[in-house]
């Protein structure tokens, strides 16, 4: 059962746009959530995360918003660059246990110069 | 400062084979992850590690084993290798308690045939 889910596989941008992508989850018990961003033949990268505690947190081009009662999550990129085209998985985790990190599926973003 | 490394990169095995995979961090993280990512599926925990001489179930740990008899590193092992275990497997780490970002290896690719 996948506890957190991005419904979009893939998404294609302008250069110098907006990129939006989405991320639901399903555990109320999670209170932690993080953005990671992938290249081809490469490990995950930590990008941006959120607590629970804030509906908001920006760091750059970067922007990540939580609506906890929609269990919903968005990572904005504004502007868009070439350099941003990867796969992006959100992530989720409950502060209290192990902290594990649930992993959804990923969106393949394209920014088009 | 490597970071987070894995050993090998690549790898084909023939059903029935045995293997295992290294991972190694120089960050004196405390914790330590082993994941698999199979096409839509994200990427899923197989085992983890809250400390040398430690190890837990993830969500998917049936046909691996592993072990932490070093800080800084983390043995996933395969001891009779399935076509389902086809996978990129990542390594992680993370400093422990308080700090929920995990810092991933380059992946290894395994083919089982």
């Amino acid at each position: 059962d996948q506890q957190v889910k991005q419904n979009s596989p893939s998404l294609s941008v302008q250069e110098g746009r907006i990129s939006i992508l989405n991320c639901d989850y399903t555990n109320s018990m999670f209170d932690y959530f993080l953005w990671y961003k992938k290249y081809p033949a490469e490990g995950p990268t930590f990008l941006i995360s959120i607590s629970s505690i804030k509906d908001k947190n920006e760091d750059g081009r970067f922007t990540v918003f939580l609506n906890k009662s929609a269990k919903h999550l968005s990572l904005h990129i504004v502007p868009s660059q070439p350099g941003d085209s990867a796969v992006y998985f959100c992530a989720a985790s409950s502060l209290t246990g192990a902290n594990n990190l649930f992993f959804g599926t990923g969106t393949r973003l394209t920014v088009i110069p | 400062n490597a970071g987070v490394t894995q050993t090998p990169k690549f790898r084909v095995l023939k059903t029935g084979q045995s293997m295992t995979l290294l991972c190694a961090q120089d960050m004196n993280h405390e914790y330590m992850y082993w994941y698999r990512q199979d096409p839509g599926m994200g990427l899923r925990l197989i085992h983890y590690s809250v400390g040398e001489g430690t190890t837990a179930k993830g969500e998917v740990p049936d046909g691996y084993n592993v072990s932490r008899l070093k800080k800084q590193n983390f043995l996933l092992g395969l001891e009779s290798a399935a076509p389902s275990q086809t996978s990129v497997y990542f390594c992680a780490s993370r400093p422990g308690l308080g700090a929920y970002e995990q810092y991933f290896g380059p992946g290894t690719r395994l083919t089982v045939t």
